[in-house]
């Protein structure tokens, strides 16, 4: 059965920083793209970034928005995605949802999370 | 960085009649190769998105058949051929170049 359970959400002080983690079971973790989205209270859903398989160099592509403060990181041995949050804002509230993803020129296998809420409130 | 702008917003459909969502992309997602980076997700009320159509018009796994992507380049269409019940939640388009982006959403609702 595929999985990915994110953890290390809760409520942070703006300024401050958080890991979130993204463990995963049932697929090949190390070929797929690992993705971080995150949706804000009532809002819709909002790309921040992701980190490719190693195959494809495993390099990372952020939003904008977050480019800068966020970073997101792989470990393979272990099957984790991690999203480091530095100095984070109010704004940053909402529900973290990790994605993983594999396309070949025949199929695609799309996962996601169940997320974690992170509110950033002093 | 690449805007998505979905229409309608919302909207309501009685079982069993189509429903269509459009999106609009401002620039090309018609990639050399000959695929339309676009993909269509659906949030279910309470739930994670779930794929339905990537690259366009492929229908992911597991997604019903009642669900169809067309178009090219930066118009692109979500159709729904019959509605049912457990349709209901917001779909988005978001591209899929190298940094991606979400439409705003569609809410659907059943009348």
């Amino acid at each position: 059965e595929v999985q990915l359970v994110e953890s290390g959400g809760g409520l942070i002080q703006p300024g401050r920083s958080l890991r979130l983690s993204c463990t995963s079971s049932g697929f090949t973790f190390g070929d797929y793209v690992m993705t971080w989205v995150r949706q804000a209270p009532g809002k819709g859903l909002e790309w921040i970034g992701f980190i490719r398989s190693k195959t494809y160099g495993g390099t990372t592509e952020y939003a904008a928005s977050v480019k800068g403060r966020f970073s997101i990181s792989r470990d393979d041995s272990k099957s984790i995605a991690y999203l480091q949050m530095n100095s984070l804002k109010t704004e940053d509230t909402g529900v973290y949802y990790c994605n993983g993803r594999q396309s070949t020129g025949y199929w695609t296998k799309d996962y996601w999370g169940q997320g974690t809420l992170v509110t950033v409130s002093s | 960085d690449i805007v998505m702008t979905q229409s309608p917003l919302s909207l309501s459909v009685t079982p069993g009649e189509p429903a269509s969502i459009s999106c609009m992309s401002s620039q090309s997602l018609l990639h050399k190769n000959g695929y339309n980076y676009v993909d269509w997700y659906l949030q279910k009320p309470g739930q994670s998105p779930q794929l339905l159509i990537y690259l366009g018009s492929n229908r992911a796994s597991g997604a019903p058949d009642r669900f169809s992507g067309s178009g090219s380049g930066t118009d692109f269409t979500l159709k729904i051929s019959r509605v049912e019940a457990e349709d209901v939640g917001v779909y988005y388009c978001m591209s899929a170049a190298q940094t991606r982006t979400f439409g705003q959403g569609t809410k659907l609702e059943i009348k």
